[in-house]
C-alpha cells in the first residue's frame, strides 16, 4: 500500500500570501496524483489531477507540481475562500486508493 | 449535471447491518466505475470500495474486506453498499463518488451518516 504523507499538518497564513503544501509518497506514483479541497460540511472538490492539471473551473491561482514521490500544491495568492483542508490522493497501482492525512490551511 | 444522492444511513448496533444506496443522474451511469469513500467525524478521507462499470470487478480496502459488499443496478442508475458486522470504527459519513479525467474522483454526493453505537 502506498502511504501519502502531507506536510505541514496545519498552515497559518494571511489572505494574499502564497501557500505551499507538500505531499510525499512512500514509493513512486509517477504523476498519478490529485489534490482535493474540502470545506466544513462539504464534500471534497477536485482541484488538480495528474500532478499538475487543473480540473474544470479551478482558478489559475492553484497549481500543482512534482513527480515520483514529491509533490506540491501552490496557491499563489490566498483568497478568503481558500481556507480549508487539502488532501492529496494517488492513482498509481491501486487498489488500494489512498489519501494523505490532510493539511489544514487556516487564517493567521 | 452530475448528481449523486446517498441514502440509507442511520444508527446501528455493533455487529449489525446496513445497506446504503446512491442514486445517480446526469451522466451515463452504466459507463463508469463508482467508489464509496468515507470520513469519520473530524478525520480524513478513507477510500472504501470500487466497482467497475459493469460490476465485473470489485475492490475493497482491507479494513472492510469480507464485511462490506459493493454492487450496482445499471437499470436503476443506483449504487449500493451492503455493510455487515459493523464496528464502532465504521462510524463515518459515507460518500458515493464517480470519476472523471480518467479514474480521478471528481463527483461526490452529499454523504450519508452511519453511526455504529450501542
Amino acid at each position: 500500500e502506498i502511504v501519502l504523507t502531507q506536510s505541514p499538518a496545519t498552515l497559518s497564513l494571511s489572505p494574499g500570501e502564497r501557500a505551499t503544501l507538500s505531499c510525499r509518497a512512500s514509493q513512486s506514483v509517477s504523476r498519478y496524483l490529485a489534490w482535493y479541497q474540502q470545506k466544513p460540511g462539504q464534500a471534497p472538490r477536485l482541484l488538480i489531477y495528474d500532478a499538475s492539471n487543473r480540473a474544470t473551473g479551478i482558478p489559475a491561482r492553484f497549481s500543482g507540481s512534482g513527480s515520483g514521490t514529491d509533490f506540491t500544491l501552490t496557491i499563489s495568492s490566498l483568497e478568503p475562500e481558500d481556507f480549508a483542508v487539502y488532501y492529496c490522493q494517488h492513482l498509481s497501482n491501486w487498489p488500494p486508493l489512498t489519501f494523505g492525512q490532510g493539511t489544514r490551511l487556516e487564517i493567521k | 449535471q452530475v448528481l449523486l444522492v446517498e441514502s440509507g444511513g442511520g444508527v446501528v448496533q455493533p455487529g449489525g447491518s446496513l445497506r446504503l444506496s446512491c442514486a445517480a443522474s446526469g451522466f451515463t451511469f452504466s459507463s463508469y466505475g463508482m467508489h464509496w469513500v468515507r470520513q469519520a467525524p473530524g478525520k480524513g478521507l478513507e477510500w472504501v470500495t470500487f466497482i467497475e462499470y459493469d460490476g465485473s470487478n470489485k475492490y475493497y480496502a482491507d479494513s472492510v474486506k469480507g464485511r462490506f459488499t459493493i454492487s450496482r443496478d445499471n437499470s436503476k442508475n443506483t449504487l449500493y453498499l451492503q455493510m455487515n458486522s459493523l464496528r464502532a470504527e465504521d462510524t463515518a459519513l459515507f460518500y458515493c463518488a464517480s470519476p472523471a479525467y480518467g479514474d480521478y474522483i471528481n463527483y461526490w454526493g452529499q454523504g450519508t451518516l452511519v453511526t455504529v453505537s450501542s
